[in-house]
């Protein structure tokens, strides 16, 4: 257990959709990162907080959007759904930036697009 | 903009050999390279990382290697094991503050 927390585990929704994903940081860490790894692909970077704040962004669609609240938790919004967004979303989080030590990701949220 | 490349993309290898796997980094000023290792169905978890200051670095059968001056750093496993079977992901910690990452190699062993 990593200590980092996603929900849902699982989602299905249809095309046009909205769905938004929950993260719960590891006690302590400031930093929640997102990303993306659709079948058999490598890890796409989204986006990162730290402490509240976007601190780096990636290759995150203008339809997905995120933020990171005072608790320190974080929502990964993903609107007007397309088929092509299925994909198994992971958060991490760290304690400081990503260069201080390792990212502890959670087991992810899988994302079907119908 | 930075980019690092991991190869090859799909290794397979026998049982108790070694295996290696290379990524190469376009940005100069990566000082922080970290390797992750994903199990089937699992999240990505980190096996060893080395900053600039070092040029290897082990941990039992794992170890990394890292040259700066061609910019490039290697992962290094002996002895496998079935349980090594998965997917290894490289990064590099670059200027722009983010952890860029390899397209990841599949390792497969064989019994």
């Amino acid at each position: 257990d990593s200590g980092v927390t996603q929900t849902p585990k699982h989602l299905i929704t249809a095309t046009g959709q909205r769905v938004t994903l929950r993260c719960s940081p590891r006690s302590g860490d400031l930093s929640v990162y997102w990303y993306q790894q659709s079948l058999d692909q490598g890890l796409q970077f989204l986006i990162q907080y730290y402490n509240g704040e976007e601190r780096a962004k990636g290759n995150i669609l203008e339809r997905f959007s995120a933020q990171q609240f005072p608790d320190l938790h974080s929502e990964l919004n993903l609107s007007s759904l397309e088929l092509g967004d299925s994909a198994l979303y992971f958060c991490a989080s760290s304690v400081d930036t990503a260069n201080t030590g390792e990212l502890f990701f959670g087991e992810g949220s899988r994302l079907t697009v119908l | 903009g930075e980019n690092v490349e991991q190869h090859p993309s799909t290794l397979s290898v026998q049982e108790g050999d070694s295996a290696v796997i290379k990524c190469t980094y376009s940005d100069s000023a990566s000082n922080y390279f970290p390797w992750y290792k994903q199990e089937l169905g699992k999240r990505p978890q980190l096996i060893i990382d080395i900053r600039s200051n070092v040029g290897e670095k082990k941990d039992q059968r794992i170890a990394v290697t890292l040259n700066k001056t061609a910019k490039h750093f290697s992962l290094h496993i002996t002895e496998t094991q079935p349980e090594d079977s998965a997917v290894y992901f490289c990064a590099a910690w670059g200027s722009n503050y983010q952890l860029i990452w390899g397209a990841g190699t599949k390792l497969i062993i064989k019994p």
